[in-house]
């Protein structure tokens, strides 16, 4: 299985702040990357789907990057709503693997 | 807006069985793949299986292959999780997450719980 690896694993920002989380892949994924965020108790909601395009009605304020086996989630200007645990998760092969995840804390 | 409601999560014994349903609406269920991902503290997401919009494709994880099914009613727009020899390490919420027949999930439901204990 391609195993999927974040760091950091914790993030202390404050509002305003640009964050950046990586997400490195075993072998190449090519562009087939997703990225997540979650919220305590709650499902995970889609961001970022094919490494960079924004899934409809998330902010513009994030935005995704990468191909091969390196890619970042950033988010240019944290909101009060934004801190959450973020996943990434590859689609390139079955089975389907996910990060660890990055959990956002407020400074 | 789209909805799915997952179902039949409970405490179950080592070794014994358990069926989870989803039920899905608002959209059209049977044109879009659909899989259950389950999640833990300590493991955390862990994709299970999924099942193609047409139903004639299906993957499982290695740690379910053999023991876990999963099969789609498109009359009633349910996806199921058939759980059979279920173990400790099977413990986790489990989520049917909406696949657009890409390989990612744009609509999770909220999940339900599966303890497997003695």
């Amino acid at each position: 299985d391609i195993q999927m690896t974040q760091s950091p694993s914790t993030l202390s920002a404050s509002v305003g702040d640009r964050v950046t989380i990586t997400c490195r892949a075993s072998q190449s994924i090519n562009s087939w990357l997703a990225w997540y965020q979650q919220k305590p108790g709650k499902a995970p909601k889609l961001l970022i789907y094919k490494a960079s395009s924004l899934q409809s009605g998330v902010p513009s304020r994030f935005s995704g990057s990468g191909s091969g086996t390196e890619f970042t989630l950033t988010i240019s200007s944290l909101q009060p709503d934004d801190f959450a645990t973020y996943f990434c998760q590859q689609y390139n092969s079955y089975s389907y693997t996910f990060g660890q995840g990055t959990k956002l804390e407020i400074k | 807006q789209v909805q799915m409601v997952e179902s039949g999560g409970g405490v179950v014994q080592p070794g014994r069985s358990l069926r989870l349903s989803c039920a899905a609406s608002g959209f059209t269920f049977r044109t879009y793949a659909v899989h259950w991902v389950r999640q833990t503290p300590g493991k955390g997401l862990e994709w299970v299986a999924v099942i193609s919009a047409d139903g004639t494709i299906k993957y499982y994880a290695g740690s379910v292959k053999g023991r876990f099914t999963i099969s789609r009613d498109d009359s009633k727009n349910t996806l199921y999780l058939q759980m059979n020899s279920l173990r400790a390490d099977d413990t986790a919420v489990y989520f049917c997450v909406r696949d657009p027949n890409s390989g990612y999930g744009d609509y999770w439901g909220q999940g339900t719980l599966v303890t497997v204990s003695s």
